[in-house]
Parts: C-alpha cells; sequence; structure tokens
C-alpha cells in the first residue's frame, strides 16, 4: 500500500531564507510524485510533479524537487523565500499502473516571517 | 470563468440533515473525485467516477453517497449528517489522455466548507 509521510506539519522561515519541506513515500511500484499548494481559501494546485525521466523536477513560482528513489524521498525546496510563499504544501504519490489513486500527505503548513 | 466549480461554498447544517455538495467542471475530463480534507490529514478520498457509468468507493466512504448526472456533474449527498462529517470537501478532475504535460494532475475546485451542528 502506498503511503506518504512529511515531517513538520508546521515551517518557519524568514523571507530570503531557503526553503526545505520533506517528503518520504512507500510505493510498492514505480511512483508519480507530486507537490501541490493550498493557498488560503482556495483548492489545491500542482507546484510540480514527477513521472519519469530526469529526477530534478523544477516547478512554478521557483521551486523545485528532486526525486531519490535509494531515499524514498521527494522533498521541496526554494532557495530564497518570498511572502507569497506562505500557504499549505501537500506531497502525494500515485502508482504508475494506476496513477489516478492519489494518496495524499498530512500537509506542512509554510509560514514566512519577513 | 474557473473550470471546477463547487456549490455551496460554506454551509452550516444540523445533526440529521440531508446535505448535497455539488460539483460542474468545464474541463470535459472523464474522471471527477470527491475528497475530505481534515487538519493533520492531508486529503482523503471519499468516492471517484471515471465516467458516467462507473462509480468507486474511496478509502472513506461511509455515510456518503454520490451521484454522477453528466460527465461535467458529480454530486456528492451526506443522507444524514453527523458532526464528524464537518470538514472542507473538495471535488477534483482529471484526465489520463489528457496531455503529456497534464499527466497524473488532478484539478481541484475551491472547495465547500461544511459544518454540521
Amino acid at each position: 500500500a502506498q503511503s506518504v509521510t512529511q515531517l513538520g506539519s508546521h515551517v518557519s522561515v524568514s523571507e530570503g531564507a531557503l526553503v526545505l519541506l520533506r517528503c518520504n513515500y512507500s510505493s510498492s511500484v514505480p511512483p508519480y510524485l507530486f507537490w501541490y499548494v493550498q493557498y488560503p481559501n482556495q483548492g489545491l494546485q500542482l507546484l510540480l510533479k514527477y513521472t519519469t525521466g530526469a529526477t530534478l523536477v523544477k516547478g512554478i513560482n521557483g521551486f523545485e524537487a528532486e526525486f531519490k528513489k535509494s531515499e524514498t524521498s521527494f522533498h521541496l525546496t526554494k532557495p530564497s523565500a518570498h511572502m507569497s510563499d506562505a500557504a499549505e504544501y501537500f506531497c502525494a504519490v500515485s502508482e504508475k499502473t494506476s496513477y489516478d489513486k492519489v494518496i495524499f500527505g498530512p500537509g506542512t503548513s509554510l509560514s514566512v516571517i519577513p | 470563468d474557473a473550470d471546477v466549480t463547487q456549490t455551496p461554498r460554506n454551509r452550516i447544517t444540523k445533526t440529521g440533515k440531508r446535505i448535497m455538495l455539488e460539483c460542474s467542471q468545464t474541463k470535459g475530463h472523464d474522471r471527477m473525485y470527491w475528497y475530505r480534507q481534515d487538519p493533520g490529514l492531508g486529503l482523503r478520498l471519499i468516492y471517484y467516477s471515471f465516467d458516467v457509468k462507473d462509480i468507486n468507493k474511496g478509502e472513506i466512504s461511509d455515510g456518503y453517497s454520490v451521484s454522477r448526472q453528466a460527465q461535467a456533474k458529480f454530486s456528492l449527498s451526506l443522507e444524514s449528517a453527523i458532526p464528524n462529517q464537518t470538514a472542507l470537501y473538495f471535488c477534483a478532475t482529471s484526465d489520463p489522455m489528457d496531455s503529456v504535460l497534464t499527466e497524473g494532475e488532478q484539478f481541484f475546485g475551491p472547495g465547500t466548507r461544511l459544518t454540521v451542528l
């Protein structure tokens, strides 16, 4: 069975500092991996995804994530935090054989301190 | 206009009442989903539908039912609401054949905040 863990339900960073949100997954088959962002009072939108190929994936708003199979991780990073990055971030996994069934992690709330 | 819309956006109801949440999409996707979001639990799948004639239970379907009235419409019902169904509910769509760029991606509505007193 697939599962996703996100270390840290709340993360605070200073504006301009590195953002690192951690995600580990378990999957018995090659996974599709996603990061979604939820801004206040809005639905989720896709930040980036890994399906195949290059393990370093770049997304919107300067975010990127690296798929590390040996560590079963897909951590999200951004070199310099902006106030507008404050939001809830969800890591998710699906199996390539049935990729429409997505398992979401519990989420990490990111605060950016001016 | 938004591709995935949900009505109502907010609803307060009482225990025992029947409630229907509606979802409409203009993306032309065959696959639609209902999730609930609870703090610290992420999103959990309630029901999903791969086309009008195909309805499937998700991991937390007890106490819920759905109706797929058309490709574009997917409704979630709480037959007799209870307080622990208080949550944020999301509808989503996907289409594996849409394009390589959107492969695997789900598109979410803005959510319905439901409070059961």
